[in-house]
Order: C-alpha cells, then sequence, then structure tokens
C-alpha cells in the first residue's frame, strides 16, 4: 500500500534551517510529483511547492522562493524539504502529498512533521 | 487572507443536507478542476473530492462536489457524526503558479 513516511519532531533557533524528510513506499516513487503543505496551529493549509522525483525539477510558492529547497534521493525513494532563514512564523505541521493523475494533489499525504521555530 | 473564500463554519443535524462553498476566480476555480479534503483534528489531510465530482475509492458518495464558473461547492447528504471536521477547497492558480487552499470550513454535526 502506498505511504508516506515523515520525520520526527524538530526544534529550531531563528535564522537556522530545517530539513524534513519524506519516504515513500508502495508505488514508484519517481513517477509521481511530491508537494509540500504546512499548517500553522489552528490555521488553514499552505502549499509550498512541488517536486518531480524523476527529473528533481521543482517550483514555489512565491513566499517561498529563495527560502525553500527540495531536493530528493532516489534510491532511497525520499523526497526531502529544506527551508532556511527560519523565523517564529514558520512554525507549523509539515506535511508531504503525492500528486496523482493529471496533477490532481493529495491522494495520499505524510502525517506530518511538527517544526518549532523558538529561542 | 486565502485566494479561495470558503465560510469559516457550518453546521447541520445527522441526516441533513449541508452544502460548503469555495469562491474564487478566473485564474483558479474558473479554469482548473476543484479538489476537496477533509481534515480530523490532529490529522492529516484526506481526499475527498477530485477533478471537480470525482470520488477516489473508499468516498463514500454522500459526498458530492460541483462546479459553475468561479466557484464550487461541496455537498454532503446523510450528515453523520464522523462528519464533523474541517473542509478544504484548493485548485492550481495559473497567474500564481502554485496550488491555492480555501481557509477552511468547520462543519459541526448538532
Amino acid at each position: 500500500q502506498v505511504q508516506l513516511v515523515q520525520s520526527g519532531a524538530e526544534v529550531k533557533k531563528p535564522g537556522a534551517s530545517v530539513r524534513v524528510s519524506c519516504k515513500a513506499s508502495g508505488y514508484t516513487f519517481t513517477s509521481y510529483d511530491i508537494n509540500w503543505v504546512r499548517q500553522a496551529t489552528g490555521q488553514g493549509l499552505e502549499w509550498m511547492g512541488w517536486m518531480n522525483p524523476y527529473s528533481g525539477t521543482s517550483g514555489f510558492a512565491q513566499k517561498f522562493q529563495g527560502r525553500v529547497t527540495m531536493t530528493r534521493n532516489t534510491s532511497m525513494n525520499t523526497a526531502y524539504m529544506e527551508l532556511s532563514s527560519l523565523r517564529s512564523e514558520d512554525t507549523a505541521v509539515y506535511y508531504c502529498a503525492r500528486s496523482f493523475r493529471g496533477g490532481s494533489m493529495g491522494d495520499y499525504w505524510g502525517q506530518g512533521a511538527l517544526v518549532t521555530v523558538s529561542s | 487572507q486565502s485566494v479561495l473564500t470558503q465560510p469559516p463554519s457550518a453546521s447541520g443535524t445527522p441526516g441533513q443536507r449541508v452544502t460548503i462553498s469555495c469562491s474564487g476566480s478566473s485564474s483558479n476555480i474558473g479554469t482548473n478542476t476543484v479538489t476537496w479534503y477533509q481534515q480530523l483534528p490532529g490529522t492529516a489531510p484526506k481526499l475527498l473530492i477530485y477533478f471537480d465530482n470525482q470520488w477516489p475509492s473508499g468516498v463514500p458518495d454522500r459526498f458530492s462536489g460541483s462546479k459553475s464558473g468561479a466557484s464550487a461547492s461541496l455537498a454532503i447528504s446523510g450528515l453523520q457524526s464522523e462528519d464533523e471536521a474541517t473542509y478544504y477547497c484548493a485548485t492550481w492558480d495559473g497567474s500564481l503558479n502554485g496550488w491555492v487552499f480555501g481557509g477552511g470550513t468547520k462543519l459541526t454535526v448538532l
């Protein structure tokens, strides 16, 4: 069965970087794009960007341009999202979500990874 | 401020039919298909409807989606207590070149 399993919770100081991983299983990793979506406590969903695991091509929401990097390790079927220059407003649960069928998003989601930014 | 506009809350009694609206513009809902997600507290979102009105396997047909112009709706018939959750609409926005979400609608089953 398809699964996306994310890395655990992180606590970071302002100005630091964080890397969240998303390990895929149960399907061909390079056949489906991976999206990253975050959700601050009590808030709505916010799309951050996507990555094509086959080519490594990625695209980001304007808000995160220059601060986010999305990479992958195809031998480990794992996608990574790194966010730099962290600030308190980046405290959120970060989800990975698979794209499917003609570009629709989110038939499968990771369990989420809480990133807390605090001095 | 979300690009797509949803009512913050909705409610209904068991067995009732409830509709949740999602309003956008020509650059998003007006030209791209709408996806709906259900999110229970403390869990990841779950795909409910895609391509405006298609069900993924396992989603009951009590949930239905529709779209007209730059607005979409999610209807839930035969409301059940387990439907109490927050519902989000989403679509691709061609002007922003990215996915956009509604702010979410918290559904309460009275």
